[in-house]
Order: structure tokens, then sequence, then C-alpha cells
């Protein structure tokens, strides 16, 4: 149980386009998600919290019209990249929190990662 | 806010031996502290967690350790074998809100 899964799993874009990433809860509801970026041989950097039916929420530094998510059910938040650039090639983690039940309230469980090459 | 500080950055152990991985994190409030395996090219998988009413907790070769006094928590791998090799993240949360440690790269040489 507990699986998140993200599509795709690798991307190549070219500069100036927009790319999006799905991040799905298989077999539970969760109303938050959240996206990490990390860079090789980084940690994990949360870049913003998603909340079914409402606005993210971006971490200091994070530009929200560059990074667009929406939560548009309980099962479903969408990172969209805009007008991408070289620099924001990176590895994009979703993780997302059971709504209820689980392990406990803390707990979270990650998609397996997409990695976004623009070129 | 937050601050998550884990050591060592690279770690090298015979296949057998123990890997102990330390965290030290800055605000009392934090309550939760999972441990994630990542290994290449994929995301983090949840390990072992440890809440802060608890001290210890073992799940077979794992085990992960806590002093809230001093705001430490430890990861323990006895047995290792060359599949433990991956980066190792510890994380500490108030609520739902990680903040990563900034990982472990374990090599278990056969």
């Amino acid at each position: 149980g507990a699986v998140v899964s993200q599509h795709p799993s690798r991307v190549i874009c070219k500069s100036g386009t927009s790319v999006k990433i799905e991040c799905r809860s298989l077999d539970f509801q969760a109303t938050t998600m959240f996206w990490y970026r990390q860079f090789p041989k980084k940690s994990l950097m949360l870049m913003a919290t998603s909340n079914e039916g409402s606005k993210a929420t971006y971490e200091q530094g994070v530009e929200k019209d560059k990074f667009l998510i929406n939560h548009a059910s309980l099962t479903l938040s969408t990172l969209t990249v805009t007008s991408a650039h070289p620099e924001d090639s990176s590895f994009y983690i979703c993780s997302a929190r059971p709504s209820a039940g689980g392990a406990g309230g803390n707990t979270i469980y990650f998609g397996e990662g997409s990695w976004l090459t623009v070129v | 806010g937050e601050n998550v500080e884990q050591h060592p950055s690279t770690l090298s152990v015979q296949e057998g031996d123990s890997a102990v991985i330390k965290c030290t994190y800055s605000d009392s409030a934090s309550n939760y502290f999972p441990w994630y395996k990542q290994e290449l090219g994929k995301g983090p998988q949840l390990i072992i967690d440890i809440r802060s009413n608890v001290g210890e907790k073992k799940d077979q070769r794992i085990a992960v350790t806590l002093n809230k006094t001093a705001k430490h928590f430890s990861l323990h791998i006895t047995e290792t074998q060359p599949e433990d090799s991956a980066v190792y993240f510890c994380a500490a949360s108030v609520t739902y809100k990680y903040i990563f440690g900034t990982g472990t790269r374990l090599k278990v040489l056969a």
C-alpha cells in the first residue's frame, strides 16, 4: 500500500516550452502533496505544499509563476514548469500525505521522481 | 526554522560490519523523525521512523535511536550487505513539513 506514482519519469524539453509532471497517490487519498527539487548529490529541497482544492503554498525563493501547482483531486497533483530554461533541469520528486489512517499523521510517501532536462 | 545536520556525508564499511549515521535537529518541537533510503535515480523510500515519545525502534537489521534532550537521532544498520549501498536521508518534522538532512552516501564493500 501507500504507493505514489510520478509521470513522466524522464522528460526532455526545449527551452521556452512548458512541461507538466503528474503525481498520483494510487491507493490512498491525499489532501496534501508536496513537491521537492533535488540537485545531483544534494538533499531534497521543499518547493511547495499542494492542498487539494486550494492554492499551493510556496517556499521562500520558489517562483509560483514559474512552477505552477494544481491539486485538482484527492489523488492527483501536477507541477508545470513554465518557460523552462536549462537551469530548471533537475530531479523533481513529489510526496503525498494520506488524508486518513496510514502509519501516522506525519508519515508521507514519496514518488519515484521525474528527471527534467531542458535543452 | 528547523535545521537538520547529518554526518558523515560518506561512509564505507565492509560487508557484515555495522554502519551508523547521525543527525542533529534544532527545533525542539520536532516530533517525528523518518529515515529514507534513496537509490540512484529513484525517489526516497521510508525505511524506519521514530516518534518523539519513543527512544529506540528496531526493525530487523535497522534501528533508530532518539535522544530528545540532545536533539540527536541515529540510524544503525547491522550486518550490512551490498544492497544497503545507497544514499540515506534523515528528516525531522513538527507536522508534515519535513526538513531533510544533507544525506549520507553509504558504500558497503563486498
